[in-house]
């Protein structure tokens, strides 16, 4: 079993959809990263948190650590969000990231 | 200009050839990363240097070499390159929370 799993690996949505994507982790982690793949290949580090939500624009980053979960939410979703979603789990032990699998979104007009 | 510069964008090398990747990031963070990104997989962590006089492998360094020539520059070199390293390379750097910043990427093809 992977140490970080998410969940869809594929979403296709309609515009204007409300998005979750979600991300379990089995480890201890002193943070926990979402960042976003844009379809010409470039990585973006979108949040990074350590508890409770983060909101940036259209963006939300939830954690509850007790239960080692994680989501990301789009609101009001739009085509240039289409791009691969990817969580990684900050370890406590050593600080290194431990990278999800991602998720793939389309956000058809 | 970008925080994090990769080159070349992209290279296409023969079985055998040494080819030598190259980030340098204008962040002024002490750390610097380099991944390797395989379709469907999570990206894996090749190096890693938390200061110039540090360097540490990843969990995929075999075949694999760096160098840390300055805080800001931190090249990654395949000795003999080989067609199961044809991947997608990028170079990111951090502060030290953990908050990395990334390359565009380096997609190499060894025919």
């Amino acid at each position: 079993k992977n140490e970080v799993e998410q969940s869809p690996q594929n979403l296709t949505a309609q515009e204007g959809e409300f998005i979750t994507i979600n991300c379990s982790y089995s480890v201890g982690i002193s943070a926990l990263h979402w960042l976003q793949q844009h379809p010409g290949g470039g990585i973006v580090s979108l949040f990074m948190l350590s508890s409770g939500k983060k909101k940036h624009g259209r963006l939300i980053a939830t954690i509850n650590i007790q239960e080692k979960h994680s989501s990301l939410h789009i609101t009001a979703s739009h085509p240039r969000d289409s791009a691969v979603y990817i969580c990684a789990a900050q370890a406590v032990s050593n600080y290194q990231l431990i990278w999800g699998a991602g998720t793939k979104l389309i956000i058809k007009p | 200009d970008a925080d994090v510069t990769q080159t070349p964008r992209n290279r296409i090398t023969k079985t055998g050839k040494r080819i030598m990747l190259e980030c340098s990031q204008t962040k002024g963070h002490d750390r610097m990363y380099w991944y390797r990104q395989d379709p469907g997989l999570g990206l894996r962590l090749i190096y890693y240097s938390f200061d110039v006089k540090d360097i540490n492998k990843g969990e995929i360094s075999d075949g694999y070499s760096v160098s840390r020539q300055a805080q800001a520059k931190f090249s990654l070199s395949l000795e003999s390159a080989i067609p199961n390293q044809t991947a997608l390379y990028f170079c990111a750097t951090s502060d030290y929370t953990g908050f990395a910043f990334f390359g565009q990427g380096t997609r190499l093809t060894v025919v």
